[in-house]
């Protein structure tokens, strides 16, 4: 079975920097999304981890420990822009599905 | 530009009543995927296609079928509607299911059922 979770909600300041975690439990791995959902829209891609590390990609960054079953999305210079859902989604290739399955979703509030 | 579209994007139906809901990708992707995302649950699968005639159940297809007849298309058919299936649903596609390939979402159909 799949196990994947995250906090469901957070609170930070505009300019500040934001972490959010993800745990997971799978019987295999083979990759790790993260995707941001503004309220009333659909999901966007942000990041991908397959290996362990840190991918940076401007103010977002993304980091794994497969070992741990850990990553997490650190968000820097927080915007007002930047209040989502942010979801985490694991794939797991066990049993020969390719699809990632998502957790619920963590809903960053930015505030003033 | 290449794209995702849904519809109708708001639909009201009554219990009972059969419903279908399109979704049509100009991506010329082989994998589309249908979810269901309600608070607390996050985005569940319902069914999924790798191509043409080819489709697959996912983790909560009871009550929904689909059906892939060319590349572009997959609507989702609610044989006969009922109150639990009151959610807001999203189509996506990806160009494969290996290493990096992300899914694109379309924008979501909010569908109640009363």
């Amino acid at each position: 079975g799949q196990n994947i979770d995250q906090p469901t909600e957070m609170t930070a300041t505009e300019g500040a920097i934001v972490q959010i975690n993800c745990t997971y439990q799978t019987s295999g791995f083979n990759g790790l999304f993260w995707y941001q959902q503004h309220a009333g829209e659909a999901p966007t891609f942000l990041s991908y981890n397959v290996l362990d590390g840190l991918e940076e990609k401007g103010r977002f960054s993304s980091f794994l420990s497969r070992s741990k079953g850990y990553s997490y999305l650190l968000l820097k210079e927080l915007q007002m822009k930047d209040s989502a859902s942010y979801l985490c989604a694991v794939r797991d290739p066990t049993g020969g599905s390719y699809i990632p399955t998502f957790g619920r979703g963590t809903s960053l509030i930015v505030h003033p | 530009d290449a794209e995702i579209t849904q519809s109708p994007r708001h639909k009201i139906t009554e219990t009972g009543r059969q419903v279908t809901l399109a979704c049509h990708q100009t991506w010329n992707h082989n994998n589309m995927f249908w979810y269901r995302q309600d608070l607390g649950h996050g985005l569940r699968l319902i069914h999924y296609s790798y191509g043409v005639q080819d489709t697959n159940k996912g983790e909560v297809s009871d009550g929904y079928s689909v059906s892939r007849s060319n590349t572009e298309d997959l609507p989702l058919t609610l044989e006969s509607a009922a109150s639990s299936q009151t959610s807001v649903y999203f189509c996506a596609s990806s160009e494969g299911v290996l290493s990096t390939d992300t899914q694109y979402f379309g924008p979501g159909t909010r569908l109640t059922v009363l």
